[in-house]
């Protein structure tokens, strides 16, 4: 199975930009990238996702690295309601359930 | 609204009892998830729905079962073969189980062992 690589936990101030990076030295060519978010006691809700190219919504950019072995999500103004766990997950071309590892837990202090 | 409810949101479960999960969407998806949490861990599936009269089992489905009557529904019963199924429930839906879908997720179910 691909597997993400991301760093257990970091800290930022509100208003501040927050880059939270993610590995994935063994994506396919297929393979799309997600990212969701878990608040605390809460179910994962789902941020962004991409396959090449960068990607922008109302909640975050995806900046995807020219060999796709990496990539950041970018929040660009933190606050404090974003707080939480964020969970970076490849998902295959075709048919394939995702599991989810550990994410990063993200402080933001005011 | 359309979207997913579980319930209830705390189940307490007795030595040797068997209790049910509710998983109930509302956003005509095919697939349907059922995952696992422990604290400060990831999630790990447990079983998985493609179609309504279908499951399979996920990593961690030993002392579980589904069943998929309804394309709306997907409850989950803990069985007394879980020694362990103390627990944060998570339950997810997508359009299918391709790679470009979206998952989403219900609030959750808490099961504590009495």
């Amino acid at each position: 199975d691909a597997k993400t690589t991301q760093p257990n936990s970091m800290e930022s101030n509100e208003e501040e930009p927050v880059h939270l990076p993610c590995n994935h030295s063994t994506i396919s060519g297929t393979d799309y990238i997600h990212w969701y978010r878990q608040l605390p006691s809460q179910g994962p809700e789902y941020v962004i996702h991409g396959l090449t190219s960068n990607v922008n919504n109302r909640m975050a950019s995806l900046a995807i690295a020219e060999d796709r072995k990496s990539s950041t999500l970018i929040l660009h103004r933190a606050t404090l309601r974003d707080a939480a766990v964020y969970y970076c997950i490849l998902r295959p071309g075709g048919s394939y359930i995702p599991t989810f590892g550990r994410g990063t837990s993200l402080i933001v202090h005011p | 609204d359309g979207g997913i409810t579980q319930s209830p949101k705390y189940l307490f479960r007795k030595e040797g009892q068997n209790v049910t999960l509710s998983c109930e969407q509302n956003l005509n998806h095919d697939a349907m998830y059922w995952y696992r949490q422990d604290p400060g861990q990831g999630l790990r599936l447990i079983y998985y729905s493609q179609i309504v009269n279908d499951f399979q089992k996920g990593d961690i489905a030993e002392g579980y079962s589904v069943s998929r009557e309804k394309k709306e529904s997907f409850p989950l019963t803990v069985t007394s073969a879980q020694k362990n199924p103390t627990a944060f429930y998570l339950c997810a839906s997508s359009i299918d189980s391709g790679s470009r879908e979206t998952q989403y997720f219900g609030p959750g179910t808490r099961l504590l062992v009495l």
